[in-house]
């Protein structure tokens, strides 16, 4: 079965300072790979996907970036931190194929990372 | 761009029936989810929907689709407190191989 992981679980960082955010998929190969925002009280705000090794695509024009150095491995990054950026962040994967009997593709999550800016 | 919408909160008392409803932009919508996220976790899939399909069942969760209206809902039957979470309403936006979210619903449930 597939497992996602990602750390840490929670991050208190001072305005100014670098982020990176890691997370792994296991049991499954070429994952379609997500990061998503949630900031308090609100939805989920799509940050970055990627399709593939080094194929990242940004939803939003922001402070972070993100890579995929491997297959199964995706990762969030800044290299300055903004008050803004305070939130929950969350990790996701999906197959790449559309199937009728996997559901579509539907979203996988991790447990995600509350990040606190001070 | 596509848009999914939902109610904010929702307060239901233990073992009655909880309605969340969910509406969409998106014409071309094939599937449909719900997800469930408890306080500090992740998101859980719950169940999902095919568009050519009114209505899925799954033990205490129903959902039920009207594609003409763009209006989908997920009833829990006799909701338990430990059915306490928020709910999102996703829709696959497939020329992007992405979820659209909605903002979440917060299900209270008292006793």
């Amino acid at each position: 079965s597939q497992t996602i992981h990602q750390w840490p679980a929670t991050l208190v960082q001072p305005v100014g300072s670098p982020l990176s955010l890691e997370c792994t998929v296991e049991g499954t190969s070429n994952p379609n790979l997500y990061w998503y925002r949630q900031a308090a009280g609100r939805g989920l705000q799509l940050l970055f996907y990627s399709v593939g090794i080094g194929q990242i695509s940004s939803e939003v024009p922001q402070n972070l970036s993100a890579s995929r150095p491997q297959d199964r491995q995706f990762i969030l990054s800044s290299k300055k931190l903004l008050l803004s950026d305070s939130g929950f962040y969350l990790c996701a994967w999906s197959w790449v194929s559309f199937t009728r009997d996997r559901g579509g593709s539907p979203l996988h999550f991790g447990n995600g990372t509350r990040l606190t800016v001070t | 761009g596509e848009d999914v919408e939902q109610s904010l909160f929702l307060s239901v008392r233990e073992g009655d029936s909880s309605v969340i409803n969910c509406t969409y932009t998106d014409s071309s919508s094939t599937y449909l989810y719900w997800y469930k996220q408890e306080p500090g976790a992740g998101l859980q899939l719950l169940t999902y929907i095919f568009s050519n399909m009114d209505m899925k069942q799954d033990q205490r969760l129903t959902v039920l689709l009207n594609k003409k209206d763009k209006h989908l809902s997920l009833r829990i039957a006799d909701t338990q407190t430990g059915d306490s979470a928020i709910y999102f309403c996703a829709d696959f936006s497939g020329g992007y191989n992405k979820l659209i979210f909605g903002a979440g619903t917060r299900l209270a449930v008292h006793p």
